[in-house]
């Protein structure tokens, strides 16, 4: 149990374009769910928490116009990178907390990550 | 954030147990000991966690100081999978999880 699905697993886009980056929890409620950005050879820095049907709170030097998250569902929430560039080129990770149930208490549960290329 | 000290990397050889440490001597009454992995392009996974006593599951065998300022990591046969980014996260209960730099484990055949 406990499974996110994060899509797509890479993506390559022009400098300009905007992309959208799906999280999904597949056998559990989401209440809460997380976005990460990893660089290479370095650690996942916290980019956002999202709560559904509410607005994101966003980490600082996170530009929220930037990154807009929405999570307006139990199962579903998307970080789309508008008007990309080159330095957004990352690996973005999504997260779900889900329900008190089980396991679910005390761990989170992580997607897969999307590989996020600006050319 | 109460915050973990680990080694940078470590290497073992496949089928030898592994004992990743993790220092965190700032730690509260109040903070859970989590370990996760991350493997190449992947997002983290969950491998245990503890709170003060030792805990074992299919995974990994987590053995905490009596004073709880650290911990150790047990993989009891390394494999070549179990190459990845190990992290010790210190975390109270709801909140964010907060990642270090972790620990680079290689495994050798």
């Amino acid at each position: 149990g406990a499974v996110v699905s994060q899509h797509p697993s890479r993506v390559i886009c022009k400098s300009g374009t905007s992309v959208k980056i799906e999280c999904r929890s597949l056998d559990f409620q989401a209440t809460t769910m997380f976005w990460y950005r990893q660089f290479p050879k370095q650690s996942l820095m916290l980019m956002a928490t999202s709560n559904e049907g509410s607005k994101a709170t966003y980490e600082q030097g996170v530009e929220k116009d930037k990154f807009l998250i929405n999570h307006a569902s139990l199962t579903l929430s998307t970080l789309t990178v508008t008007s990309a560039h080159p330095e957004d080129s990352s690996f973005y990770i999504c997260s779900a907390r889900g329900r008190g149930t089980g396991s679910l208490d005390y761990g989170y549960t992580f997607g897969s990550g999307t590989r996020l290329t600006v050319v | 954030d109460a915050k973990t000290t680990q080694p940078n990397s470590m290497e073992s050889n496949e089928e030898e147990p592994v004992h990743l440490p993790c220092n965190h001597s700032t730690i509260s009454g109040t903070d859970y000991i989590h370990w996760y992995r991350q493997l190449p392009s992947q997002g983290p996974e969950y491998v245990i966690h503890g709170l003060t006593s030792n805990v074992n599951n299919r995974m990994a065998s987590l053995a905490i100081a009596e004073d709880r300022k650290s911990s150790t990591l047990i993989l009891h046969r390394a494999t070549l999978r179990d190459a990845a980014v190990y992290y010790c996260i210190l975390r109270v209960y709801g909140q964010n999880f907060v990642f270090g730099p972790g620990t680079r484990l290689s495994v050798l055949p």
